[in-house]
Order: C-alpha cells, then sequence, then structure tokens
C-alpha cells in the first residue's frame, strides 16, 4: 500500500508568516510522529500522537509550534510566525501502534523542506 | 534513550563489505538496537534491529555482542546506492520517540 506522504515537499515563506505542514499516514496506522531535520544534523523529536490525542508534546520548540491530528488519518503542523531558525526539513512518521522501538516500526515520508526568508 | 556514538563518515568501494561500529556503553537491559538508513531528499528508512547476538535480513546482518556496548552494521558487497547515512539508535518498548545522533556518512566509490 501507499507509505506516508507529506504536503508540499517545499515551501519558501517569509520572516512572520505562519505555515502549515500536512502528513498522511499510512492507512490504519494509530501512532504519528513529528520529527524536524536541521542540515547536515540528526532528527529532533517534535510531538506524537496516538489516535487523535497527543501525549507527549515535549518536543515542540515553542508556542509558535502546534499540531492536531484528524482521528487517525492526517495530521497538521502548524508554525506560526516563522522566523528564520525554523527552517528545516520536516519529517512525519507513522507507525501500527506506540508500542515502542522494539516493537513497532517507524515508517517515514519524504519530509517538507521549510525556508524561511 | 541510551546515548550512541559512531564514526561520522566512512568511504568505501562498490563490491566491499562495510562495517559500522556504533558504541552505547550505557544500554538498559530492555533496550533493542535499531539502525535507519536516510538518502539525500528522502526520510529515514528502517534496516535491521537487533537484542543480542546476531541477526540477519535481506539488506544486512548486525552483530551484538554479550555485553551489549556497541553493535556493527554489516552491509554486505555494498553498491554505489548504499551511499547514504546510517543511523544507530537505542530504545526499548517505552521508547517511541526515536532519538537520532548525526550518523554515520557512508560514501561507496565506483
Amino acid at each position: 500500500g501507499a507509505g506516508v506522504s507529506q504536503s508540499p515537499s517545499n515551501k519558501v515563506t517569509e520572516k512572520g508568516k505562519d505555515v502549515e505542514l500536512r502528513c498522511d499516514p499510512i492507512s490504519g496506522h494509530t501512532a504519528l510522529y513529528w520529527y524536524r531535520q536541521r542540515l547536515g544534523q540528526g532528527l529532533e523529536f517534535l510531538i506524537y500522537f496516538q489516535g487523535n490525542s497527543a501525549p507527549d508534546k515535549s518536543g515542540l520548540p515553542s508556542d509558535r509550534f502546534s499540531a492536531e491530528r484528524t482521528g487517525e488519518s492526517v495530521s497538521t503542523l502548524t508554525i506560526q510566525r516563522t522566523q528564520q531558525e525554523d527552517s528545516a526539513v520536516y519529517l512525519c512518521a507513522s507507525s501500527l501502534t506506540s508500542g515502542g522501538v522494539s516493537t513497532d516500526t517507524q515508517y517515514f515520508g519524504p519530509g517538507t523542506r521549510l525556508t524561511v526568508l | 534513550l541510551a546515548k550512541t556514538t559512531q564514526p561520522i563518515s566512512m568511504d568505501s568501494y562498490e563490491g566491499q563489505e562495510v562495517n559500522i561500529t556504533c558504541s552505547h556503553n550505557n544500554i538498559a537491559t530492555n533496550d533493542y538496537i535499531t539502525w535507519y538508513q536516510q538518502f539525500p531528499s528522502q526520510g529515514p528508512r528502517f534496516i535491521i534491529q537487533g537484542y543480542k547476538t546476531k541477526v540477519t535480513n535481506e539488506v544486512a546482518s548486525l552483530f551484538i555482542p554479550a555485553d551489549r556496548k556497541s553493535s556493527t552494521l554489516s552491509l554486505p558487497r555494498v553498491s554505489l546506492s548504499d551511499t547514504a547515512v546510517y543511523y544507530c539508535l537505542v530504545g526499548g518498548d517505552s521508547s517511541y520517540k526515536l532519538i537520532f545522533g548525526s550518523g554515520t556518512r557512508l560514501l561507496v566509490r565506483p
């Protein structure tokens, strides 16, 4: 079946504008994750959804960042009043459940490359 | 999650076997060792996971010594398309939060 998809693939915005990034997980996957990857670096965890609730938002860098999920489907990551330091690739992943890395492989989308001018 | 240490980069040639070692001295009893591969402009892709001894799949092998303080990802007969960044992660049943280090950049030359 289809993998995780994300849109847009690239987004260029001006400082101070709001952006919305979308993630479509693999059908049937109850867990969904957002990560951020700065150039040449590893991934930073942002937020995790189990169904449409977010039990762990600990990675969100500031209150300008928010995310929501509709049922066990699409998720949207919103960044308000974007800053240049928000420039990065934003990756979404989904897994069948959230049993942990030992039992549930996370499948990643291709990411959205965000550039804030 | 236990911190991991791996080489920043490695070079190899087509057809050679590549071994990438990861150190995880503080690994916990219930932690598993997982390796991901990431190509440019793509999200990471799961390669292999193990708890102890040796695990092999169609892509790679994972060797884990008895003390589990390190692990080695082995890629047999690499090709140019294996050029990627390889990440070693350690975590257990409650570790849904993947923590990636900087990874190892593998360059395979013709």
